[in-house]
C-alpha cells in the first residue's frame, strides 16, 4: 500500500495569483498523477509526473498554467498558476502500485475568489 | 475513452439492493472501483484483473465480463455507510498507470 500526504487541504485564493499544492508518498514510486475532479464531476488527468524529465499533459493542460515538479521518487508539486474562478476544483495527487491499486492523496479543494 | 456508468444516481432504502454498472466501447483489461463520499478523496473498493473475475468483501462485490465490456458492481443489503459516489475506472491505451474515471454513479441510502 501507499500513504499519500497532500496539502493543503484547502485554499482561499483571489484571481490572479499562484497555488503549490504538495504531495508526499510513504514509499518511492516511479509515477505520481494528478488529477482535478471539479464540483460534481468525475476526477479528470491534468498530467503524469515522472522523475528526472519533464511531466506528461494530458489534452486541454498546459505546463504554463500547471507547472509540476518531480525532484525525487516520494515528492512532487502541482502549481496552478494565474488562477481565475474556473480553476475552482478539487486537485489530487495519486500513484499506483505495482498491483495496480491507485491510492490518492486527501486532496485539495481550491476555491478562487 | 471514458467508460460509461449506469445509473446515474440512485436512491436506496437500508437493506436494498443496487446494481452499478460500468462499460466500455474499447476493450478492457482490467476494472478498478472505488467510493467516494462527499469531501473526501475516493477510496479504493475492488480491481477486476480478467474476465469472469468476480471479487467481495463485506456486502459489496463486482463481476467482469471481458467479452461484453461491461463490469458490474453489487451492493446487497445497503446501510447508510454505502452512500456516495461510485466511480469505476479503467487505463486508457498507452496509460503509464493512469486511471480514466466513467462520470460516477451517486448512491444514495436512506433510514
Amino acid at each position: 500500500s501507499a500513504v499519500i500526504s497532500q496539502k493543503p487541504s484547502r485554499d482561499i485564493c483571489q484571481r490572479g495569483t499562484s497555488l503549490t499544492i504538495q504531495c508526499q508518498v510513504d514509499s518511492q514510486v516511479t509515477m505520481m498523477f494528478w488529477y482535478r475532479q471539479q464540483p460534481g464531476q468525475s476526477l479528470t488527468l491534468i498530467a503524469t509526473a515522472n522523475q528526472g524529465s519533464e511531466a506528461t499533459y494530458e489534452s486541454g493542460f498546459v505546463i504554463d498554467k500547471f507547472p509540476i515538479s518531480r525532484p525525487n521518487l516520494t515528492f512532487s508539486t502541482l502549481t496552478v498558476s494565474n488562477m481565475s474562478p474556473e480553476d475552482s476544483s478539487i486537485y489530487l495527487c495519486s500513484v499506483v502500485t505495482p498491483n495496480t491499486e491507485a491510492f490518492f492523496g486527501q486532496g485539495t479543494r481550491l476555491t478562487v475568489v | 475513452q471514458q467508460p460509461v456508468q449506469s445509473p446515474q444516481a440512485v436512491i436506496l432504502r437500508e437493506g436494498e439492493d443496487a446494481v452499478i454498472n460500468c462499460s466500455s466501447s474499447k476493450a478492457l483489461y482490467s476494472v478498478h472501483w472505488y467510493r467516494q463520499k462527499h469531501g473526501e478523496a475516493p477510496v479504493f473498493l475492488m480491481i477486476l484483473l480478467k474476465g469472469g473475475e468476480q471479487k467481495g468483501h463485506d456486502k459489496i462485490s463486482a463481476s467482469f465480463n471481458e467479452k461484453k465490456q461491461q463490469s458490474s458492481l453489487y451492493l446487497t443489503a445497503s446501510q447508510l455507510s454505502y452512500s456516495g459516489t461510485y466511480f469505476c475506472g479503467t487505463y486508457g491505451a498507452g496509460s503509464q498507470g493512469n486511471l480514466i474515471f466513467g462520470k460516477g454513479t451517486k448512491l444514495s441510502v436512506k433510514p
